[in-house]
């Protein structure tokens, strides 16, 4: 059993729509998730992190951390064309140190 | 923001060779490194994490011997893919900490023919 699962998709969604991506993962022990988005021939760039249990918010962008059911979130409101790109789950015991991630989930956003 | 650079993007050779590739952080000093690796439709996964001026720390299956890393600098560290085998075909990538994050460079594609 991989320690972190991710849905590879593709997710193709029209422009507007809601987007929810999701990880599971088996180690109740990681307490800092991240998620990533790259785009193709680039390197994974950080949307956001959370420490622990919770939701944040960032713009269009909500992250949400069930930690009881070991499970986390994206949601993207208002999806865009630019949206485009794998979304990468991220988690650690400490922080920035030995991530482990999921496989990425390649979104499509068509206009 | 920061920037990582990796070079060379793309690198094709011939099995039994040896390849370095560079990781730079561009506009900030980062005493750690680290580097990984991505299969097709995998994800990505840590090789080993790099300290300036001390020796790597490779995860477990990761042969030290085969994959040498040199983190000389607070902003350059490579990788040395000595006699690469076919197997070894992936895309590598590293990446940097500074200002409590990592930041990734664009990645390594190397082909081992």
């Amino acid at each position: 059993q991989k320690e972190v699962e991710q849905d590879p998709g593709p997710l193709s969604v029209p422009e507007g729509a809601i987007v929810s991506l999701n990880c599971t993962y088996s180690n109740s022990a990681f307490q800092y998730f991240m998620w990533y988005r790259q785009y193709s021939r680039k390197g994974p760039e950080l949307l956001m992190y959370t420490y622990s249990s919770g939701n944040k918010e960032d713009g269009r962008f909500t992250a949400q951390v069930d930690k009881s059911s070991k499970y986390i979130s994206l949601f993207i409101r208002d999806s865009q064309p630019s949206d485009s790109a794998t979304y990468l789950c991220a988690m650690s015991l400490t922080g920035f140190q030995k991530l482990v991630f999921g496989t990425g989930t390649r979104l499509l956003v068509s206009p | 923001g920061a920037v990582v650079s990796q070079h060379p993007s793309w690198v094709i050779c011939k099995s039994g060779t040896s390849v370095k590739i560079e990781c730079r952080s561009l506009d900030f000093q980062a005493t750690t490194m680290f580097w990984y690796r991505q299969f097709p439709k995998q994800s990505l996964m840590l090789m080993a994490t790099s300290n300036e001026g001390s020796k790597a720390t490779y995860e477990q299956g990761v042969e030290k011997d085969k994959f040498l890393i040199n983190h000389a600098s607070l902003t350059l560290s490579t990788l040395t893919v000595t006699s690469a085998h076919p197997e070894d075909s992936s895309f590598y990538i590293c990446s940097a900490k500074g200002y409590n994050e990592q930041f990734f460079g664009p990645g390594t594609r190397l082909t081992v023919l």
